[in-house]
């Protein structure tokens, strides 16, 4: 099966400090993405990638930073975190950008910020 | 981009009865309809899709409808069973986007 592999599990930082989210896929895949998920707000994209050096801003992407360093991992920056930024945020890739194919997600990183 | 409505955000069904999650679309351009299903803890999985090009598709106990007039999908799981509780988000898409647009999910509960 399609491998996504997120890290940390699980972060606790202060108001103000300096995150860095990693990802790692081995499924060869092209795209890659940063979602947040919150109660009633559901799956919210924060950027996405399209190869190595690419990046492309998604619907949230306020207060965050990204980039693709190689076809395999990307990371999700928080440079000034902030309490609203406290969420459960999942990486995940897929083959093709957004016909016919299976997005493939990480296991997920719990980010609190108090 | 594509705007995605889902109704309804919790769904408390008894054993063995069907659920319904229903979706909206925006965009005529989308072609593409998958469901993801996240079990408490986990990562979101594909459980089911649908093209355009169908109007009705059936694995196991799911059900996926698509109304391509009416810009609507929607998911039915059949005689549901307690390993059917968990958190179901719908998503469109289409060739020319570059990702996808997912509803806002809607908790199922499986009452035994």
């Amino acid at each position: 099966e399609a491998a996504v592999t997120q890290s940390p599990r699980n972060k606790v930082t202060v108001t103000g400090g300096n995150v860095t989210l990693s990802c790692r896929q081995t499924n060869s895949h092209n795209y890659m993405y940063w979602y947040r998920q919150d109660t009633g707000h559901g799956l919210r994209l924060i950027h996405y990638s399209y190869g190595a050096g690419n990046l492309q801003i998604g619907d949230v992407p306020d207060g965050y930073k990204a980039t693709r360093t190689t076809q395999e991992d990307f990371f999700l920056l928080l440079e000034l975190a902030s309490p609203s930024q406290t969420s459960l945020y999942f990486c995940a890739s897929s083959d093709a950008g957004g016909w016919n194919t299976e997005v493939f997600f990480g296991k997920g990183t719990r980010l609190t910020v108090v | 981009g594509e705007q995605v409505e889902q109704l309804p955000s919790i769904l408390r069904v008894q054993e063995g009865s069907s659920a319904s999650i229903n979706c909206s679309y925006e965009d005529s351009a989308s072609n593409y309809f998958p469901w993801y299903k996240q079990e408490p803890g986990e990562n979101p999985k594909l459980i089911i899709d649908i093209r355009s090009n169908m109007e009705r598709k059936q694995i196991q106990e799911l059900i996926v409808l698509l109304d391509k007039k009416a810009k609507r999908f929607s998911l039915h799981i059949t005689d549901t069973q307690p390993g059917d509780s968990a958190m179901y988000f719908c998503a469109a898409s289409y060739t020319g986007y570059q990702n996808f647009y997912f509803g806002k999910g809607t908790s199922l509960t499986v009452i035994p």
